[in-house]
């Protein structure tokens, strides 16, 4: 069974860092690209950066570029994001998801979510 | 980037009745749009992808069409556990990934 599992999140004052964790299982991690979802509360799901299978490239949302990095460890099973300079409009719940199809076969469709881990900045 | 607008953003229906959501993107996405349906307190599930292709284990009557700029998802027959929040997403021009900004389907 697929489970991604984050962790990591909670409250931070602006400015401030959080390093996100999703722990992979179920699947053969390394074979897949991997991405984060947010959902500001009340909200609907913003796409916020994806990584690919082997970690050579990534991409970012115009919202979080230069401030967010994502990366993963694939001996680990483990993707991360890296977040600096938080700001109050990064509050959301963060999801790691995977890609349907190995090797980006079936391109940037999410077939398997984790449960999300809340982040709040805030003073 | 590619801007999906939903309609409506709130379906009021009983169940058993058909409920039909429509996604309109800003320029064509060919056929890479999927739906997700997300429960409160629950991350979202895929139903659809590629506009018409049900995910794995979804039930028939979950049903999707369209291509270029304007697609939409039926359910036939509603069943008291539809009741949630719908998102399309694209995938044809990215970064940036985009998704719609939700239909709810409420109880009537």
């Amino acid at each position: 069974e697929v489970q991604l599992m984050e962790s990591g999140g909670g409250l931070v004052q602006p400015g401030g860092s959080l390093r996100l964790s999703c722990a992979a299982s179920g699947f053969t991690f390394s074979n897949y690209w991997m991405h984060w979802v947010r959902q500001a509360p009340g909200q609907g799901l913003v796409w916020v950066s994806n990584i690919y299978s082997d970690g050579s490239a990534t991409g970012y949302a115009d919202s979080v570029r230069g401030r967010f990095t994502i990366s993963r460890d694939n001996a680990k099973n483990t993707l991360y994001l890296q977040m600096n300079s938080l700001r109050a409009e990064d509050t959301a719940v963060y999801y790691c998801a995977r890609e349907m199809g190995a090797s980006h076969s079936n391109g940037a469709v999410f077939d398997s979510w984790g449960q999300g881990t809340p982040v709040t900045v805030s003073s | 980037e590619t801007v999906l607008t939903q309609s409506p953003a709130t379906l009021s229906l009983s169940p058993g009745e058909r409920a039909t959501l429509s996604c309109r993107a800003s320029q064509s996405v060919n056929n890479y749009l999927a739906w997700y349906q997300q429960k409160p307190g629950q991350a979202p599930r895929l139903l659809i992808y590629d506009a018409s292709n049900r995910a794995t284990g979804i039930p028939a009557r979950f049903s999707g069409s369209g291509s270029g700029t304007d697609f939409t998802l039926t359910i036939s027959s509603l069943e008291p556990e539809d009741f949630a929040v719908y998102y399309c997403q694209q995938r044809q021009h990215w970064p940036p990934l985009t998704f719609g900004g939700g239909t709810k389907v409420e109880i009537k």
